[in-house]
């Protein structure tokens, strides 16, 4: 079946310690994003890519770095500079452009930092 | 910084009963409306879109949009325990100093629909 698949679900970290959470798709979709989402907050974009080898920062990518050497893959890296980093990540998909269209959602990626 | 706003929450309706979200949005050159649903500790899902003035509606849902006013709602008809979920209302347009799209988000509204 199609769809996003995020990894880790669960993931801990100690503070100072840089992590990768993974987003692959099979949709065929150009465009991929990553959001933030807190606790009663709406989603931020951190960083989103609408072609392989380019992507473009969003509202809140202080902190983070993202790659795109595939059309499939998406990775975040969440760095040490990073200085709340406990959230809810979520990887998104897009067919559409210059028009987003409707976004596909990973089920998700929660970080707790210890 | 585009602006999206959701009528705080949280909102409790009874079984059966009509829920309203209202959300409004800055950019008067937006021209896209999406509604997504989102269940506790879930990721969100698309239920409605909207890109003209008028309301459209996909079963018990109905979506509004009145450019003129900014505003975007959703109305949930004959409300069920299932639709109890947080909604975000998202609003396309460009990037700050590129042309190309992308979602804004408001930050949600609780519904809560009691049996």
């Amino acid at each position: 079946d199609g769809g996003i698949t995020q990894s880790p679900k669960y993931l801990f970290r100690k503070e100072g310690q840089n992590v990768t959470l993974s987003c692959e798709q099979n949709l065929n979709h150009d465009a991929m994003y990553w959001y933030r989402q807190d606790p009663g907050q709406g989603l931020r974009l951190i960083y989103y890519s609408q072609i392989v080898n380019d992507f473009q920062k969003g509202d809140i990518a202080e902190g983070y770095s993202v790659s795109r050497e595939k059309k499939e893959s998406f990775p975040l890296t969440v760095t040490s500079a990073q200085k709340n980093p406990t959230a809810f990540y979520l990887c998104a998909s897009s067919t559409d452009l210059p028009t987003t269209g409707e976004l596909f959602f990973g089920e998700g990626s929660r970080l707790t930092v210890l | 910084q585009k602006e999206v706003e959701q009528n705080s929450g949280p909102l409790s309706v009874p079984e059966g009963a009509i829920a309203s979200l209202n959300c409004t949005y800055s950019d008067r050159g937006s021209q896209s409306f999406f509604w997504y649903r989102q269940y506790s500790g879930k990721s969100p899902e698309l239920i409605m879109s909207i890109y003209s003035n008028g309301d459209k509606e996909d079963g018990r849902f109905t979506a509004q949009l009145n450019k003129a006013s900014q505003y975007v709602s959703l109305l949930i008809r004959d409300s069920q325990p299932s639709d109890s979920a947080t909604y975000l209302c998202a609003v396309e347009g460009p990037d700050r100093g590129s042309t190309l799209g992308r979602l804004y988000f408001g930050r949600g509204t609780q519904l809560t629909v009691w049996p």
